[in-house]
């Protein structure tokens, strides 16, 4: 079974400075999807960084970017010139992408972000 | 509609009582899904939906928990007895086929309290 850690249960950051958010994973499969997912507090999931296994070339979404390191099993999201509204809940997860394969994302604990003035 | 509707927004209820929470996807996604979301953790997976179907239904806990989609719209996720263990947020999220590289959208989900 697929697993997802995130090391860092709380993170903050200094308006308009950079932060970065681990993930780890485990599977055994070579083709998947990598996800990060941001939750304020009106618990609606919103979509903020999607990667897909194959590619080796990072994703990146205007201040959004990842670090992905497939042999690590890393997925890391940096957010470059953090605004208040960044402040949330940060979801990394998983999902196959092999054929046959779950369909379900597979979600780690969080990392709750705060923002500073 | 515009975006995933779920009602209630909030559910009290008493240990032993019978709730029903519905999920109105996004019109023309077949795919739906049912996550639960217990305090201090990431969502985990209960149901997966794919038409009027449940493709995958591996993440309910337990006989208690059902979950129904007869016209391949609307969800509704049924929980009998339920416990104080139950007590979580209940996310819904579709998407258009159900393929892996598909967003999902989430609803603002649920949150049940059992007492």
């Amino acid at each position: 079974a697929q697993t997802v850690t995130q090391s860092q249960p709380e993170m903050s950051v200094q308006e308009a400075e950079t932060v970065t958010l681990s993930c780890t994973y485990d599977t055994s499969e070579s083709d998947y999807y990598l996800f990060w997912y941001k939750q304020p507090p009106s618990r609606q999931m919103i979509l903020v960084i999607r990667q897909e296994a194959y590619k080796q070339q990072n994703a990146t979404e205007n201040r959004f970017s990842v670090n992905f390191q497939k042999a690590a099993k890393s997925f890391s999201l940096k957010i470059s010139d953090s605004q208040l509204g960044d402040a949330a809940m940060y979801f990394c997860a998983y999902r196959s992408g092999t054929e046959g394969g779950s369909e379900k994302l597979v979600f780690g604990k969080g990392t709750k972000l705060t923002v500073n003035p | 509609g515009a975006g995933v509707s779920q009602t209630p927004s909030n559910k009290v209820t008493e240990k032993g009582k019978y709730v029903e929470l519905r999920c109105d996807p996004i019109s023309g996604h077949t795919a739906l899904y049912w996550y639960r979301q217990s305090l201090g953790q990431g969502p985990e997976f209960l149901i997966y939906f794919q038409g009027t179907g449940a493709a995958d239904d591996s993440g309910l806990p337990n006989d208690r928990f059902f979950a129904v989609r007869p016209e391949g719209s609307v969800s509704t996720l049924k929980i009998q007895r339920t416990e104080r263990g139950d007590s979580a947020v209940y996310l819904c999220a579709s998407s258009l086929l159900g393929q892996p590289n598909e967003k999902l959208f989430f609803g603002s989900g649920t949150q049940l309290s059992v007492l």
